[in-house]
């Protein structure tokens, strides 16, 4: 039973656009959100976060809104560059210092 | 700040073998988490250790355990390798008591095996 879900395998966007990378969840005890961006032979490195108690977050280009009573997060990265194109996972937990629980991943290619 | 590191790149082993698996967590952070990532997955938590103890572990079976060392240092070991472990192990540093619960990855270990 996956708990977080990431719909989307892939996404093409041209570059200046805006990408939006959408993540649904099960769970109504996840507190805690995160996105990140993983390149090939990488680790995943972290993006950006979101408590459960905020609806929105920004950090420069990249924004994730949460709604929950859809249960339901997105990144938003404006505008999009080619360095951008990755792996982007969603992840969600309980509490802090708890394991993460990952979406299956979106494929986002930036197109100059 | 030293980020978290993992060893070996790269392995290869034949089912039935036995491998350990190393991190360094990043510095000032004291918990590590351990997740394995199959092909065209997200990664799935292991386990997570907190001061040298084991502190949630996720559905995997005791063959695969684990080690924290007082310099928050870890190990993962896998017995008896079965062909479905192929897959990258990350290793995830945080530090317990934070206001979220951020955790920083290491490169990750591919092991496949044959």
């Amino acid at each position: 039973d996956q708990q977080v879900k990431q719909n989307s395998p892939s996404l093409s966007v041209q570059e200046g656009r805006i990408s939006i990378l959408n993540c649904d969840y099960t769970n109504s005890m996840f507190d805690y959100f995160l996105w990140y961006k993983k390149y090939p032979a990488e680790g995943p490195t972290f993006l950006i976060s979101i408590s459960s108690i905020k609806d929105k977050n920004e950090d420069g280009r990249f924004t994730v809104f949460l709604n929950k009573s859809a249960k339901h997060l997105s990144l938003h990265i404006v505008p999009s560059q080619p360095g951008d194109s990755a792996v982007y996972f969603c992840a969600a937990s309980v509490g802090g210092n708890t394991p993460l629980v990952f979406g299956k991943g979106t494929r986002l290619s930036v197109i100059a | 700040e030293t980020g978290v590191t993992q060893s070996p790149t790269h392995l290869i082993k034949t089912r039935g073998q036995q491998v350990t698996l190393r991190c360094s967590s990043q510095s000032g952070h004291n918990t590590v988490s351990w997740y394995q990532q199959a092909l065209g997955q997200g990664p799935q938590f292991i386990f997570q250790y907190y001061r040298e103890e084991e502190n949630g572990r996720g559905n995997f079976p005791p063959r695969f355990s684990g080690l924290q060392f007082p310099n928050y240092s870890s190990e993962l070991n896998v017995n008896a390798l079965e062909l479905d472990d192929s897959a990258l192990y990350l290793c995830a540093s945080s530090l317990a008591g934070g206001l979220n619960n951020e955790q920083f990855f290491g490169p990750g270990t591919r092991l496949t095996v044959l």
